[in-house]
């Protein structure tokens, strides 16, 4: 069964540097998500990717945060600086899209663990 | 306003049992409602799902009751087994008005005890 694929599992850094967090969506999926997890806390969304540009963000995802589509099959997020409080879990999630007017089911990787130090 | 509220934080139950999971949410534009099922290491996946028309979807064990009116909704899982304990999200999408993001509740830890 096709499933959403993370990597890192697990990534630690330093306060005030840059990560990338990397995502292979569903093959045949059009709409691509970033969602966070603060331990304990509960699933935020962060970002909605569709057609090669952000489609929606929350208040969370501000200058440093961006996100691209390299290559047509990987999704990353980058943090420029990082800061303490962006430690997380960060999950992706894709969807086929919009059909019927309702979107499709979302399905999500198994997320990052960032750490900042 | 975007806010979906979940209750209890935390629910142990005896296998066999009933576990129910509340959610609350203010934002009457939400028309999709969907319940997430989360083990450890693990991403959330779908487990059920319901929009506004219909009061109660069931699917096998776990079933959704929706109160429009009250702006709750909730899951019991019915004859509770071991292998359901896992983190349970409640969610709401509103997709008139978005591009399909989830805001999810804080979430409910479930241990179902042999």
């Amino acid at each position: 069964e096709p499933e959403v694929t993370q990597t890192p599992s697990h990534q630690v850094t330093q306060m005030g540097q840059e990560v990338i967090l990397r995502c292979v969506p569903i093959s045949n999926h059009l709409y691509f998500y970033w969602y966070r997890q603060i331990l304990g806390q509960k699933v935020e969304f962060l970002v909605s990717f569709y057609n090669n540009e952000i489609s929606e963000k929350s208040e969370i995802f501000d200058d440093q945060f961006s996100v691209e589509r390299p290559d047509g099959s990987n999704f990353t997020l980058k943090i420029r600086s990082t800061k303490l409080e962006d430690s997380a879990m960060y999950f992706c999630a894709s969807s086929e899209g919009w059909e019927g007017g309702t979107y499709n089911e979302q399905f999500f990787g198994p997320g990052t663990r960032l750490t900042v130090l | 306003q975007q806010q979906v509220k979940q209750s209890p934080q935390s629910l142990i139950v005896q296998k066999g049992g009933i576990s129910i999971i509340n959610c609350a949410y203010e934002n009457t534009a939400f028309d999709y409602f969907p319940w997430y099922q989360q083990f450890p290491g693990k991403g959330p996946a779908l487990l059920i799902a319901i929009r506004p028309d219909v009061s109660e979807k069931k699917e096998g064990r776990f079933t959704i009751s929706f109160n429009k009116s009250a702006k709750q909704f909730s899951l019991h899982i019915m004859d509770s087994q071991p292998g359901d304990s896992a983190t349970y999200f409640c969610a709401a999408r509103n997709d008139g008005g978005s591009q399909g993001n989830l805001i999810f509740g804080k979430g409910t830890k479930l241990s179902v005890k042999p």
